[in-house]
């Protein structure tokens, strides 16, 4: 399978404590991207990644949200301090990096804080 | 700054109707725009792709046009299906960015 992968799937925890979220795009895609989706919604646009460098981040990745990619392949994106909030689905996509190219999605990981 | 909107919110159809569910978005630029399906609890899987220079994609059943002009795209649906039932995203690259705005969606019943 080649697709983009994203674990776990779901993540239950309570509320201050800290969660980390791994994708593994498609091996040859360059440019990785995170997006967060809640319920009734649209996915919104967190941040994204041209090889280890972070390149954009949205105003949404308050000071507890991290996210690196630092050897070019996989990420991770970290929430310190969850709060109730955070529930979501978060997605991460994957492409090319050459010019405008087709995003290939993960199935999500599905955070509930309680 | 780019907003997409995605008419009808949900749209409940009998099966084998022809349906056109409708995106706009405020900024013409665009470098591409993706329609998506999305089943419950579920990722997001990939139906149409139009770059800013096409004016429609066809896949099977499916066809989307975009206007960039008036900021508009369709997705076109022939003979829909049960099994099509889901919702359908929007979403918009650029200008200036390569990240996606995302409309809503449109929540899609088809009935037996």
């Amino acid at each position: 399978d080649t697709g983009v992968s994203q674990n776990p799937r779901h993540k239950i925890t309570k509320r201050g404590q800290n969660v980390t979220f791994r994708c593994d795009p498609i091996s040859e895609h360059n440019r990785l991207y995170w997006y967060r989706q809640t319920l009734g919604q649209g996915p919104e646009f967190l941040t994204y990644f041209q090889n280890e460098a972070q390149l954009e981040k949205s105003r949404l990745l308050s000071d507890r949200f991290s996210a690196e990619r630092p050897k070019g392949s996989f990420s991770t994106l970290e929430i310190q301090r969850t709060e109730q909030g955070d529930s979501a689905m978060y997605l991460c996509a994957s492409s090319l990096g050459t010019g405008t190219t087709k995003q290939f999605f993960g199935p999500g990981t599905r955070l509930t804080v309680l | 700054k780019q907003e997409v909107t995605q008419i009808p919110a949900a749209l409940s159809v009998p099966e084998g109707e022809n349906l056109v569910l409708n995106c706009s978005f405020t900024d013409s630029a665009i470098y591409n725009l993706q329609w998506f399906r999305q089943d419950p609890g579920k990722g997001l899987t990939s139906l149409l792709l139009i770059q800013s220079s096409q004016r429609e994609q066809t896949s099977g059943r499916l066809n989307a046009s975009l206007d960039k002009s008036s900021g508009r795209s369709t997705l076109y649906i022939a003979a829909s299906q049960p099994g099509d039932s889901a919702t359908y995203l929007c979403a918009v690259e650029g200008p200036g960015t390569y990240k996606y705005i995302f409309g809503t969606g449109t929540r899609l019943k088809v009935l037996a």
